[in-house]
């Protein structure tokens, strides 16, 4: 199975802030790397799919990036609605693995 | 408009079985892949299983390999899960959730149910 690694687990940010989130897969799966959002409470959303192309109605200021086992999720300017748990999870092989989470917090 | 509803969470005993079904309505169901994912209360996103559009090719989580069992039918535009010898490791709420195409390996999941919860416990 490919192992999903994120990091950091947890980040404390202000508004307007540029975020990274990393994801490391333990093998390549190639671009099949998805980002998910999830509020307290909120069923998950997909932001970004194929590790860069973002997802319709998805706000701009989140990015996608990285290919083989590198990747990352960028928030531009963190906007208030943004602090929530982000996941990352590889699609290219069965079982579709998820990352750990990381939580971005207010800071 | 998309939805996904599950039924059929609850109380159990470690041990014993219990039959999770989704309901999919506002698209053509049978032309995609559907998928299970779970998350324990204040934990993350746990994959589970998924099912092709045709049935044709069902993938499994290690951790519930031979134990769950995925279907669907797409009649009734329906996804089920029976789970059998649960233990207090599969207390979560669970997704069903719409992939972005037919077959499994899928890409996204583009589309989730609001997740039933399955409690194992004596």
């Amino acid at each position: 199975d490919i192992q999903m690694t994120q990091s950091p687990s947890s980040l404390s940010a202000s508004v307007g802030d540029r975020v990274t989130i990393t994801c490391r897969a333990s093998r390549s799966v190639g671009t099949n790397l998805n980002w998910y959002q999830q509020k307290p409470g909120k069923v998950p959303k997909v932001l970004i799919y194929a590790a860069s192309s973002l997802q319709s109605g998805v706000p701009s200021r989140f990015s996608g990036g990285g290919s083989g086992t590198y990747f990352t999720l960028t928030i531009s300017s963190l906007q208030p609605e943004d602090f929530a748990t982000y996941y990352c999870q590889q699609s290219y092989s069965t079982p579709h693995t998820f990352g750990q989470g990381t939580e971005v917090e207010f800071k | 408009e998309v939805q996904l509803v599950e039924s059929g969470g609850g109380l159990v005993q470690p041990g014993g079985s219990l039959r999770l079904s989704c309901a999919a309505s506002g698209f053509t169901f049978a032309d995609y892949a559907m998928h299970w994912v779970r998350q324990a209360p204040g934990k993350g996103l746990d994959w589970v299983s998924a099912v092709s559009w045709n049935s044709g090719n069902r993938a499994y989580a290690d951790s519930v390999n031979g134990r769950f069992t995925i279907s669907r039918d797409n009649a009734k535009n329906s996804l089920f899960l029976q789970m059998n010898s649960l233990t207090s490791e599969d207390t979560a709420f669970y997704y069903c959730a719409k992939a972005d195409r037919g077959e499994v390996p899928s890409d996204h999941l583009d589309h989730w149910g609001q997740g039933t919860l399955v409690t194992v416990s004596s």
